[in-house]
């Protein structure tokens, strides 16, 4: 079975600060992994995904997440956070072989910005 | 055109109303969802349907209902709800259940509340 771990609930940055959300997987496999992002009282939005390939995935709005095997991690992170990005941030995975689509939700992290 | 719809955006409902939530695609998703988000928590998968049948009901009362009437519609029939049931109500969609083009797209939600 798999799992997703975020590393804490609320992050707080300054304004143009590094943003770094952590998220770890628990798989035998390598899955795939997805971030998303939710401002308040609305769906969620892909930032970006790692299926196959480059391990280094860039996604909309300047974020960016690097799949490392050997630490089963796929973190999230922005050089510049901007007050736009208050948010709640959730990492995802979901198994090979589709499990039927079904995602596995991180907790989330809300991603608070200072100016 | 590149997003899930979901109507209404707000539904207040008594214990005893009967209701419907629609979602609505047309990016020629051959997969739909239905996710359940309580406050700070992540989504929950309540329902998928693949190919317009039901696939997975992930253990949801029966109060719940859902119905896929075509490829880019599916339908959540709502009776005898109780007030733990108030939640916001995401629909998803996915080229396909499983394998590579299995990305979800999220609607904005309908914010369910139960009197």
């Amino acid at each position: 079975a798999q799992s997703v771990t975020q590393l804490g609930s609320h992050v707080s940055v300054s304004e143009g600060a590094l943003v770094l959300l952590r998220c770890n997987y628990s798989s035998s496999v390598p899955p795939y992994l997805f971030w998303y992002v939710q401002y308040p009282n609305q769906g969620l939005q892909l930032l970006l995904k790692y299926t196959t390939g480059a391990t280094l995935v860039k996604g909309i709005n300047g974020f960016e997440a690097e799949f490392k095997k050997s630490e089963t991690s796929f973190h999230l992170t922005k050089p510049s956070a901007h007050m736009s990005d208050a948010a709640e941030y959730f990492c995802a995975g979901m198994n090979y072989g589709g499990s039927q689509g079904n995602l596995i939700f991180g907790k989330g992290t809300k991603l608070s910005v200072k100016p | 055109d590149t997003e899930v719809t979901q109507t209404p955006k707000h539904l207040v409902m008594g214990m005893t109303n009967k209701k419907s939530l629609k979602c609505e695609q047309h990016m020629g998703h051959r997969a739909m969802y239905w996710y359940k988000q309580k406050a700070k928590k992540p989504p929950e998968l309540m329902f998928v349907y693949s190919y317009e049948k039901l696939s997975i009901n992930e253990s949801v009362p029966s109060r719940f209902s859902p119905e896929c009437p075509n490829s880019s519609l599916l339908n959540l029939h709502l009776h005898a709800l109780q007030p733990e049931d108030s939640a916001l109500y995401l629909c998803a969609s996915s080229p396909v259940a499983s394998g590579d083009y299995n990305e979800q797209f999220f609607g904005p939600g309908t914010r369910l509340t139960v009197l």
